[in-house]
């Protein structure tokens, strides 16, 4: 079974400062890993994957995230957090291999939201 | 394009009613999706279409049922809902390699009442 770990729910920071939301994941074998976000009354946007290759993925918005296989980790970064980062953001999970048609395993979200 | 357009975006309607939520994607994806998502919550997913068929129902109600004419189009039909059915529902599409990303629709918002 897989299974995904978001374990904050809320994470607050300073504009200008980096942030990092994290995530663990639990697979048989090796994962492809998503990060979305949701804005308020909104879907969810893609911001990015780890499929295989380089543990450091960029993506949308200055976002990045590093894949940890010894700490099965996917945490998401930025150097420099805006104001309109303020979302709740969703870790997901798929073991590999699989086919699209295989679901995504969601975290429960967490709620990030920058101070200016 | 890269957009899930998904229609409409707010619906009210009452338990006695019949309704229809849609969803409509050109991206050539063949593995279709609709979700449930509560307030501060994940998406629950309801249903999987692979190639238009469908391949995974969650133990979801029979007052909601899915439908995919077309590799395009996939539709919700629901009928005699509970005021607990009412949440924000997602459409979403992907390729059907392993590693592709979902492309998510806005939503719609339901509310039973």
């Amino acid at each position: 079974a897989q299974s995904v770990a978001q374990p904050e729910d809320q994470v607050n920071v300073a504009e200008g400062n980096p942030l990092t939301v994290k995530c663990t994941y639990s697979v048989s074998g090796n994962p492809y890993l998503f990060w979305y976000v949701q804005y308020p009354n909104r879907g969810l946007q893609f911001l990015l994957k780890y499929i295989t290759g380089d543990n450091l993925v960029k993506g949308s918005y200055g976002f990045e995230a590093e894949f940890n296989k010894s700490q099965t980790s996917f945490h998401l970064k930025k150097p420099s957090a805006l104001v309109s980062d303020s979302a709740l953001y969703f870790c997901a999970v798929r073991a590999a291999p699989s086919s699209g048609n295989t679901p995504l395993v969601f975290g429960k979200g967490t709620r990030l939201s920058v101070i200016a | 394009d890269t957009e899930v357009t998904q229609t409409p975006k707010h619906l009210v309607m009452g338990m006695t009613n019949k309704k229809s939520l849609k969803c409509e994607q050109h991206m050539g994806h063949r593995a279709m999706y609709w979700y449930k998502q509560k307030a501060k919550k994940p998406p629950e997913l309801m249903f999987v279409y692979s190639y238009e068929k469908l391949s995974i129902n969650e133990s979801v109600p029979s007052r909601f049922s899915p439908e995919c004419p077309n590799s395009s189009l996939l539709n919700l039909h629901l009928h005699a809902l509970q005021p607990e059915d009412s949440a924000l529902y997602l459409c979403a599409s992907s390729q059907e390699r392993g590693g592709a990303e979902a492309f998510f629709g806005q939503g719609t918002r339901l509310t039973v009442v």
